[in-house]
């Protein structure tokens, strides 16, 4: 089965400054994607940045950057110029290509400091 | 607005009652899911739908039942509602993977 693990369940960043949150998965599949998804207090899920496994290239979204490494399999998003907007609980999550059900990790929770 | 929607927004259940959520898309997406939100447990597939007609279990799917009898609706029952079942649930789709998923704003439902 496959697995993602999000170790840091709390992370805090001072606004302006740079932070960055972890994720691996566990898989035997060699074609996949991974996204990170963004829940404000507002309860919605909201797509922050995707990565087809086949592609070398870390996906960039603005602000919001991946360090993609496949041998190792993780997945760490990098969050620049921090803003108090972008305080909410962050998800990792996996699909096999063969496959669409979408499995998560347990979020990491952003504070952000003014 | 495109996209999905859930309702109810809230509902508080006595154990042993029946409910059913329902969840609408408009994107015409093949795939449907059914999640629970707990704390510290991240998001767990309930059940999905590959198209019209179709179900299968997912990660959690003891206590639930699901129905996809139009392809914009997806259901999701409890027959007997129990405590453990209080939670969030999201629905979403997909047209398929590149493109994530889409998901509606979440029922909180508690069960007493």
């Amino acid at each position: 089965a496959q697995t993602v693990t999000q170790s840091q369940p709390e992370m805090s960043v001072q606004e302006a400054e740079t932070v960055t949150l972890s994720c691996t998965y566990d898989t035997s599949e060699s074609d996949y994607y991974l996204f990170w998804y963004k829940q404000p207090p507002s309860r919605q899920m909201i797509l922050v940045i995707r990565q087809e496994a086949y592609k070398q290239q870390n996906a960039t979204e603005n602000r919001f950057s991946v360090n993609f490494q496949k041998a190792a399999k993780s997945f760490s998003l990098k969050i620049s110029d921090s803003q108090l907007g972008d305080a909410a609980m962050y998800f990792c999550a996996y699909v096999r290509g063969s496959n669409y059900k979408l499995t998560f990790g347990k979020g990491t929770l952003l504070t952000v400091n003014p | 607005n495109a996209g999905v929607t859930q309702t109810p927004k809230f509902r508080v259940l006595k154990t042993g009652q029946s409910m059913t959520l329902l969840c609408a898309q408009d994107m015409n997406h093949e795939y449907m899911y059914w999640y629970r939100q707990d704390p510290g447990m991240g998001l767990r597939l309930i059940h999905y739908s590959v198209g019209e007609g179709t179900t299968a279990k997912g990660e959690v799917p003891d206590g639930y039942n699901v129905s996809r009898l139009k392809k914009q609706n997806f259901l999701l029952g409890l027959e007997s509602a129990a405590p453990s079942q209080t939670s969030v649930y999201f629905c979403a789709s997909s047209y398929g993977q590149v493109n994530g998923y889409t998901f509606g704003s979440g029922t909180r439902l508690t069960v007493v």
